[in-house]
């Protein structure tokens, strides 16, 4: 079963435009992570968010994260054509001493020239 | 470039044949992780291994599923008597262990089609 849910499902914005992307899940965690997919391919890691931090920036990527609502947004500035892809909040859960990831269902943002 | 390689990137196969796929993880990483990815959906936790030891497998794993790591190195998940629901992208992903939080890092992952 998945642990976090994504929303919107997918998003089409004009480049420059700015996109937001939340993510909810159910459970306590130690962190959240984002990744990306481009299509046909592997994840990728952009930004970890720890469980006692608020907000984080990353280049154009911002973070958030409130535990209290068990709710993180990763906001994409500026973006660009090369954004185009699927992007996934992914929740540590951690069992037995080691990290396992849950995954969300993704949210594909498609940028338009 | 030193990164997650799985081979191969596509397997077409008839249902109940049996099919291999490999993953050669990052060299110094010693925690290796199999998911499973359908269209439209996130990758979905299949098995873990630290060094060669299968420490966790999850329910969707069954009995026709098996994994393996020896010698701590490269991983194999193999598929007998595979069935049209197994058709899916299957990722590899490799992190270090340490203090802190390691991100994964995936391979391309091996396309199967089942038909």
């Amino acid at each position: 079963s998945q642990q976090g849910e994504e929303d919107p499902q997918a998003l089409s914005i004009q480049e420059g435009e700015n996109a937001t992307m939340n993510c909810s899940y159910k459970t306590s965690i130690n962190n959240l992570q984002w990744y990306r997919q481009n299509s046909g391919r592997g994840l990728v890691h952009l930004i970890l968010i720890r469980s006692n931090e608020r907000e984080k920036h990353s280049g154009r990527l911002r973070v958030t994260l409130d535990t209290s609502k068990k709710s993180s947004s990763l906001l994409i500035t500026a973006s660009r054509a090369a954004d185009t892809a699927s992007y996934f909040c992914a929740t540590d859960a951690v069992s037995g001493g080691y990290n396992k990831l849950i995954f969300g269902a993704g949210t594909r943002l498609a940028v338009h020239p | 470039d030193t990164g997650v390689s799985q081979d191969p990137r596509h397997k077409i196969t008839k249902r109940g044949q049996n099919v291999t796929f490999r993953c050669d993880p990052i060299s110094e990483h010693n925690r290796l992780y199999w998911y499973r990815q359908t269209l439209g959906q996130g990758p979905e936790f299949l098995t873990y291994f630290q060094n060669e030891a299968q420490l966790e497998k999850s329910r969707l794993l069954s009995d026709r599923f098996s994994a393996e790591r020896p010698k701590g190195s490269f991983s194999t998940l193999e598929i007998q008597r595979t069935e049209q629901g197994d058709s899916a992208m299957y990722l590899c992903a490799s992190s270090s262990t340490g203090t802190g939080f390691s991100p994964l890092h995936f391979g391309n992952g091996t396309r199967l089609t089942v038909t």
